[in-house]
């Protein structure tokens, strides 16, 4: 039973398209992030929720809207792609907004061509 | 978010050696976290610290927390081909949401 699970784990798409990433978490947690994973591996937050509510919105494009319906999902929407957006994303979600203790997801890989 | 200084960027270790990574900041911390990341995963929680000073294991890896707040170690004793994977330092500045990462030590096991 994955306790982070995140659909779809590949997603290939072309330059211009509209494209989601779900989130679901089945640990009873109050926050929820989304970390974008370059080529180079590193870790950078883009956004959090903690009961719903935006805490974190870090500096991305505002073609990035995440839209949380409870505390046990959030998705991310991401408008007219481009080739830079191909990364990897990740979930990930915490008891509260105060501790760094993550449990991420696998990963959803985009490819943008 | 802040800015970690994680080294060394990459290593290889022979099958049974200790090996050691660290992470510097240069503003004070309240938490530091290590994760470990394995091909096609995400990351997983190894050793969270909470206070200066403090030392704790969890099996072969041993973490340590700075007593300045601004620097954290890990230690992997008698490494094994399992360990291999990227291991990111995390932390957490006071009265601030945001997690900052390092940009990870590749440990590469030859056996």
């Amino acid at each position: 039973d994955t306790a982070v699970s995140q659909t779809p784990k590949y997603l290939v798409t072309q330059m211009g398209n509209d494209k989601s990433i779900k989130c679901e978490q089945n640990l009873g947690h109050d926050t929820m992030y989304w970390y974008k994973q370059d080529s180079k591996k590193f870790l950078k937050i883009m956004f959090s929720y903690n009961n719903k509510e935006l805490i974190i919105n870090e500096t991305v494009p505002n073609r990035f809207s995440p839209k949380s319906p409870d505390k046990a999902h959030l998705n991310l929407h991401i408008n007219s792609l481009e080739l830079g957006d191909s990364a990897v994303y990740f979930c990930a979600s915490s008891q509260g907004a105060n501790t760094g203790e993550l449990f991420f997801g696998e990963g959803s890989r985009l490819t943008v061509l | 978010g802040q800015q970690l200084n994680q080294s060394p960027q990459s290593m290889f270790i022979q099958e049974g050696e200790d090996v050691s990574m660290n992470c510097t900041s240069s503003s004070i911390f309240n938490t530091w976290l290590w994760y470990k990341q394995e091909p096609g995963e995400g990351p997983v929680l190894l050793i969270a610290l909470y206070k200066a000073g403090e030392l704790t294991s969890n099996g072969r890896l041993t973490a340590q927390f700075g007593i300045t707040r601004k620097d954290s170690f890990l230690n992997i004793s008698a490494s094994i081909p399992s360990d291999v994977g990227i291991y990111f330092c995390a932390g957490r500045p006071p009265n601030d949401y945001k997690l900052s990462f390092g940009a990870g030590t590749t440990v590469t096991v030859r056996a």
